[in-house]
């Protein structure tokens, strides 16, 4: 099993709809969880962190944890086309020290 | 507005030579990381640094890739000899801890013939 799973994707949204990226962890002890965007050609950017059980919402971009079922959700609201893009979710496993391991990224898609 | 440098963006070289690769952190982040990206692979770690020293590099070929911080704004990835398989995006984020948010520099793209 990998440490961080992602559906690969593509993921079709049409314009103006809710886009649902969602990401499944093995470490049951990770602590931090982050969601980057990366556009084709170019490097991750951090979109959302997010450290506590429930929902955190900046903008269009709603981040979802439960650790109980060990999954991490991040939600697009209102996708635009500049939305389409590569989305990581990143996750520190607390059994390798720690490290921030990154899931393989959904690309999405938003079909105006 | 502070951002992650590396240099050079683009390389091409042939197989068998030596490949450097530069990365300036962020002022003030005491926490370095190397990654390559691939199609097949996604992102990987290679190497990371807090304060200058090397605290994980198990995800590098250690015969062949070597990755130090001679000091606190440069961080340097090196490849000798470099091989085909080599062939990928080479990131360099930095940040104030490991489990910490990460700002990822433009990355270089290598190519080896």
């Amino acid at each position: 099993q990998k440490e961080v799973e992602q559906n690969s994707g593509p993921l079709s949204v049409p314009e103006g709809a809710i886009a649902s990226l969602n990401c499944t962890y093995s470490d049951r002890g990770s602590q931090s969880f982050f969601w980057y965007r990366q556009y084709s050609g170019k490097s991750p950017e951090l979109i959302m962190f997010i450290y506590s059980n429930g929902d955190k919402e900046d903008g269009r971009f709603t981040a979802q944890l439960n650790k109980a079922s060990q999954y991490v959700s991040l939600l697009i609201r209102d996708s635009q086309p500049s939305d389409s893009a590569t989305y990581l979710c990143a996750v520190n496993i607390y059994s390798s020290a720690s490290k921030i391991i990154f899931g393989s990224g959904t690309r999405l898609s938003i079909r105006p | 507005d502070a951002r992650v440098t590396q240099t050079p963006r683009h390389k091409v070289t042939e197989m068998g030579q030596e490949v450097t690769m530069r990365c300036q952190p962020i002022l003030g982040h005491n926490t370095v990381f190397w990654y390559r990206q691939t199609m097949m692979q996604g992102l990987e770690l290679l190497a990371y640094f807090r304060n200058r020293a090397p605290l994980d590099d198990s995800g590098m070929p250690k015969d062949r890739f070597s990755a130090e911080m001679p000091d606190a704004t440069l961080a340097t990835l090196k490849i000798q000899p470099s091989e085909p398989r080599d062939s990928a995006v080479y990131f360099c984020a930095s940040g104030l801890g490991q489990s910490d948010t990460q700002y990822f520099g433009p990355g270089t793209r290598l190519t080896v013939l």
